[in-house]
Order: structure tokens, then C-alpha cells, then sequence
């Protein structure tokens, strides 16, 4: 079966620290995809990275960093020089690389950026 | 705007009455999903429309969940004799066929009283 595991339900720092969520996935399959949302106060769900299971490169947008390794099932994600504006629930999801596509969540990590 | 519609955005109702939530996708979106999330259960696959195919119903929690859509866009989910646990956001989702990410609306927020 599959399953996501975010183990940090809340993390708070102080604004320009930086800050790693934790992701952790379970999956019989040898190809999927996985995913992280960023869900603000405001309630929607905004896709922030694709990574499929074949590519193990890590990646960087702006402060924004990815490590993905299969070797350890981990998806972790990292802010650098945290924002009051990065404050948020962030989700990491997982999806079969066929059929429905549908996503397993993890149960999200809260992220408090105190100014 | 171009993203995921939903409405309405609040829906509040009483024990045992009927509710019909919309969904709208991305224009040209041939998948289409709903999810639910609430306190208890996170985020939670309901169902799954792909173009003309049978829908993928394995996530409905009970038979009082239906959903229908219609000529492969707008997408209505139906709970019947809602109940207090039914209270939770209604997520919809669209993906496009090259990549397969998907792209969530504002959701509805349901209220059972």
C-alpha cells in the first residue's frame, strides 16, 4: 500500500532561518511521482514541484530546494532565508505513474515564520 | 482566471438534507478529481473522471456520495441525508494530459448541523 508520512506537524522559526520539511513515502512501485503543496491561510492547494521517480536530481526555484533519495523513500523540501509570506501548511502527496494518477497526502506540516 | 472554479464557496446545512457541490475545471482538462479534507482524515481521494471511462468511485466513503460529469468539463458531487461527519472542505482537482500534476480549486467548506 501506499502511504506518505510527514512526521513534523508544526515548525516554527524565526523569519531568515532557514527550514527542511520532512517527507517519507511507502510504495511498492518502481515509477511514481511525488509532489508538495503549499496550502496558505487562504485554503487553496498551489502545486509548488513535480519529481518522477527515475529522476533523483535535486532542484532549486529561488529559495526554494528539493532532495529527493530513493534510497531512504525521502522527499524533503527546503526553504532558505525563510518569510513571514512562507508561513503556511505544506503538503507532500505521492501518484501511481499510471492509471488514475490520484494523489496519497501526507497529513501536512504546518509552518509558523515569526517575524 | 483559468484555474479550478468551485461553488459555492460555504455551504451550510442541516442534518439530513440533500447538497450539491460544482466544480469547473481547467479548460481543456480531461481528469478531474475530488478530495475531502478534514481535521480527522487529512486529505482524501473521493473519485476520479477520465474523459468517457467509468469514474474511479473507490474513495467514496459511503453510497450517500455520488458524482456525476457532464459532457467532460463541469463536475457535480451529491451527498444525500448529509450527516454531522460530512462536514469538511470539498477540494476539486483538474490535470492536462502532459504533465500530471494537478491543480486544485478554492475548495467548498460544508457545515452539517
Amino acid at each position: 500500500a501506499q502511504k506518505v508520512t510527514q512526521a513534523q506537524t508544526e515548525i516554527s522559526v524565526v523569519e531568515k532561518e532557514d527550514v527542511t520539511l520532512d517527507c517519507v513515502y511507502e510504495t511498492r512501485d518502481t515509477t511514481y511521482y511525488l509532489f508538495w503543496y503549499k496550502q496558505p491561510p487562504s485554503g487553496e492547494l498551489v502545486f509548488l514541484i513535480r519529481r518522477n521517480s527515475f529522476d533523483e536530481q535535486n532542484e532549486i526555484s529561488g529559495r526554494y530546494s528539493w532532495n529527493f533519495q530513493k534510497s531512504t523513500s525521502s522527499f524533503n523540501f527546503t526553504i532558505t532565508a525563510s518569510q513571514v509570506v512562507d508561513s503556511a501548511v505544506y503538503f507532500c502527496a505521492l501518484s501511481e505513474a499510471s492509471g488514475t494518477y490520484k494523489y496519497i497526502f501526507g497529513t501536512g506540516t504546518r509552518l509558523k515564520v515569526l517575524a | 482566471g483559468a484555474g479550478v472554479s468551485q461553488s459555492p464557496s460555504n455551504k451550510v446545512t442541516e442534518k439530513g438534507k440533500d447538497v450539491e457541490l460544482r466544480c469547473d475545471p481547467i479548460s481543456g482538462h480531461t481528469a478531474l478529481y475530488w478530495y475531502r479534507q478534514s481535521l480527522g482524515q487529512g486529505l482524501e481521494f473521493l473519485i476520479y473522471f477520465q474523459g468517457n471511462s467509468a469514474p474511479d468511485k473507490s474513495g467514496l466513503p459511503s453510497d450517500r456520495f455520488s458524482a456525476e460529469r457532464t459532457g467532460g468539463s463541469v463536475s457535480t458531487l451529491t451527498i444525500q441525508r448529509t450527516q454531522q461527519e460530512d462536514s469538511a472542505v470539498y477540494l476539486c482537482a483538474s490535470r492536462g494530459e502532459v504533465w500530471n500534476e494537478q491543480f486544485f480549486g478554492p475548495g467548498t467548506r460544508l457545515t452539517v448541523l
